[in-house]
């Protein structure tokens, strides 16, 4: 069974841009989590959606949103770059909500 | 909300030596545990996980132990060899509601010697 797929793997925006990433689940897997991964802050929760609902929300700001499509693939957007928000963004899915979740290999996200 | 320690931040060991990284947690509801290795430019990687059901867990070289009263746990690896250098992560999850999220400890980069 394929792991999950993360769509770039590296991307370089410029302040005040937008970015949009893209996340393919393990097949039947209906829970897709969004996580920020910086040297400073670790591996902090975005949020979380289940059979195309957010489930739950990180404390980030509204520059950050996402939205799960009826086949579980997810995006994340993130609008009006800054340079705090270079980071590693990962993805994770679970069969469920309550369940284990398994990562992507992550988008690296430079803001120059 | 949740909130998870980990230590140590950095653990050089020797291989064939045992390592222990350890948690605490402070959400006494949280009943989920998994640990997570993460290799250079990779993501994380699920190696093992405990519920709060349970007080220990084993998976070969891999074991973790859960006290639920002091609420801390701890990731064993024994006879550890140069493949197990990684950063390995924490992790705490809730068990409803806003709680169904992971919060996860700063890390812990080990090194293995040979």
């Amino acid at each position: 069974k394929a792991g999950v797929t993360q769509t770039p793997r590296y991307l370089i925006k410029t302040r005040g841009q937008q970015v949009t990433l893209s996340c393919s689940p393990i097949s039947g897997h209906r829970s897709v989590s969004w996580y920020q991964q910086t040297p400073g802050q670790g591996l902090q929760f975005l949020f979380e959606y289940f059979s195309e609902t957010q489930r739950n929300k990180g404390n980030f700001p509204g520059r950050f949103s996402g939205r799960q499509f009826s086949n579980s693939r997810s995006e994340m957007n993130v609008s009006t770059l800054e340079l705090g928000d270079s980071a590693l963004y990962l993805c994770a899915s679970s069969l469920e909500a309550a369940g284990e979740q398994y990562f992507g290999p992550g988008t690296r996200l430079t803001v120059t | 909300g949740e909130n998870v320690e980990q230590h140590p931040s950095t653990l050089s060991v020797q291989e064939g030596d045992s390592a222990v990284i350890k948690c605490t947690y402070s959400d006494s509801a949280s009943n989920y545990f998994p640990w997570y290795k993460q290799e250079l430019g990779k993501g994380p990687q699920l190696i093992i996980d405990i519920r709060s059901n349970v007080g220990e867990k084993k998976d070969q070289r891999i074991a973790v132990t859960l006290n639920k009263t002091a609420k801390h746990f701890s990731l064993h690896i024994t006879e550890t060899q140069p493949e197990d250098s990684a950063v390995y992560f924490c992790a705490a999850k809730g068990s409803g509601g806003s709680n169904y999220k992971l919060t996860f400890g700063k890390g812990t980069l080990l090194t293995v010697n040979p």
